[in-house]
């Protein structure tokens, strides 16, 4: 099975730098996923992870280190429209995907 | 955006009585998911479809059934609907299992009283 924690909730000022971290504990690892979700909307995908290091895209950036069962998502440039809930996704060797229970990000002016 | 129709959007039942969610797709993408979202828990998978009449069981799917006749349709049934069932239902797609992202649905808010 798999075990993925990250904080419940972040709060950070527009124009900052905020990191979401996401441990996890599995079975079997096959790639990590970051989605971003808006209240009362689908997730959408942000990044994808399956060898250690960094990968940026534009204003987010996210890492892995898979000898520490580790990720984060970096939000640079804090913007009002990214308050929203960021899930964290391990994906297994069968090929399916557990989320974490998400973390909420307020951003405040 | 990816082309996923979820329906009914919203929908408010009665204890015992069947439901049935349609997931509709126009991608021709092979790979079809069901997760409920609910509070603390996070997304957790019920069933999922690796093509036409392929289904299999996710994480949580007492009490759920699904059937995949077509590819574009993928169909999520409480044969019984309990109030625990109340929830935040997402339908997924992917073309490959792969490195290929899942995208979602819009949703379906289903609360049975």
């Amino acid at each position: 099975g798999q075990n993925i924690d990250q904080p419940t909730e972040m709060t950070a000022t527009e124009g900052a730098i905020v990191q979401i971290n996401c441990t996890y504990q599995t079975s079997g690892f096959n790639g990590l996923f970051w989605y971003q979700q808006h209240a009362g909307e689908a997730p959408t995908f942000l990044s994808y992870n399956v060898l250690d290091g960094l990968e940026e895209k534009g204003r987010f950036s996210s890492f892995l280190s898979r000898s520490k069962g580790y990720s984060y998502l970096l939000l640079k440039e804090l913007q009002m429209k990214d308050s929203a809930s960021y899930l964290c996704a391990v994906r297994d060797y069968d090929y399916k995907l557990s989320f974490g229970a998400g973390t909420t990000v307020t951003v405040r002016a | 955006d990816a082309g996923i129709t979820q329906s009914p959007r919203h929908k408010v039942t009665e204890t015992g009585t069947p439901v049935t969610l349609r997931c509709h797709q126009t991608e021709n993408h092979r790979y079809m998911y069901w997760y409920r979202q609910d509070p603390g828990h996070g997304l957790r998978l019920i069933h999922y479809s690796y093509g036409v009449k392929d289904t299999d069981k996710g994480e949580v799917s007492d009490g759920y059934s699904v059937s995949r006749s077509k590819t574009e349709d993928f169909l999520l049934t409480l044969e019984s609907a309990t109030s625990s069932q109340t929830s935040v239902y997402f339908c997924a797609i992917s073309e490959s299992p792969g490195n290929q992202p899942q995208h979602f649905g819009d949703g379906t808010r289903l609360s049975i009283l």
